[in-house]
């Protein structure tokens, strides 16, 4: 049984389109996250939901918009894509109530290529 | 403001060579320390942690002990195999009044060779 999963694996698009990423969790956190991981590998956090509630917006364009429907899932909408778009995007999730150490769970990411 | 560095890579190595990654952190807090591991094509993993001081992380022969008098959560395995070709991650999550805060590294990769 897949723990956290995203949809779609890869997504090539042209420069100009909005898109969207898809990520659902079975794993009863509360708590959902966004990464950017460039092509250096580097992972930079994007958007944290705590309880479908943003609790951290790290300086993204607002181009980049997150939803949370509910607890286990979190949504990720980019209009007006850009070539610096390009990148692995990795949906993460993890308890953080009380007692909890924060350990992150990953999706397989999302390959965003925009040409 | 907390932050994790960790040794640059790529590291290569011989199948069988002892493996250390270097990690050091700045904390206000008392973070709990992580090493996570990305495998070609996939998201990263748990590998092990520590949640206090003097804590030993241990998995898959990798240990990681967790120094708050060097701030340091260096990363070893005794025998490196060609299925750890990977890159680590240390990072560091701290409570603090908005929640928890996770910190990554730049990440480190290594190379085994047969």
């Amino acid at each position: 049984d897949t723990a956290v999963s995203q949809t779609p694996k890869y997504l090539v698009t042209q420069m100009g389109n909005d898109k969207s990423i898809k990520c659902e969790q079975n794993l009863g956190h509360d708590t959902m996250y966004w990464y950017k991981q460039d092509s250096k590998k580097f992972l930079k956090i994007m958007f944290s939901y705590n309880n479908k509630e943003l609790i951290i917006n790290e300086t993204v364009p607002n181009r980049f918009s997150p939803k949370s429907p509910d607890k286990a899932h979190l949504n990720l909408h980019i209009n007006s894509l850009e070539l610096g778009d390009s990148a692995v995007y990795f949906c993460a999730s993890s308890h953080t109530g009380t007692g909890s150490t924060d350990t992150q769970y990953f999706g397989p990411g999302t390959r965003l290529t925009v040409l | 403001g907390d932050s994790v560095t960790q040794m640059e890579g790529p590291v290569t190595l011989s199948e069988e060579a002892f493996l250390t990654i270097n990690c050091t952190y700045t904390a206000t807090g008392y973070p709990s320390l992580f090493w996570y591991v990305q495998y070609p094509g996939e998201g990263l993993q748990l590998l092990l942690k520590a949640t206090k001081a003097d804590d030993k992380g241990s998995n898959k022969g990798f240990e990681a002990t967790y120094r708050k008098e060097t701030t340091s959560f260096h990363l070893e395995k005794g025998s490196v195999q060609v299925s750890d070709s990977a890159v680590y991650f240390c990072a560091l999550s701290d409570r603090g009044t908005g929640g928890f805060k996770t910190i990554f590294g730049a990440g480190t990769r290594l190379f085994v060779k047969a």
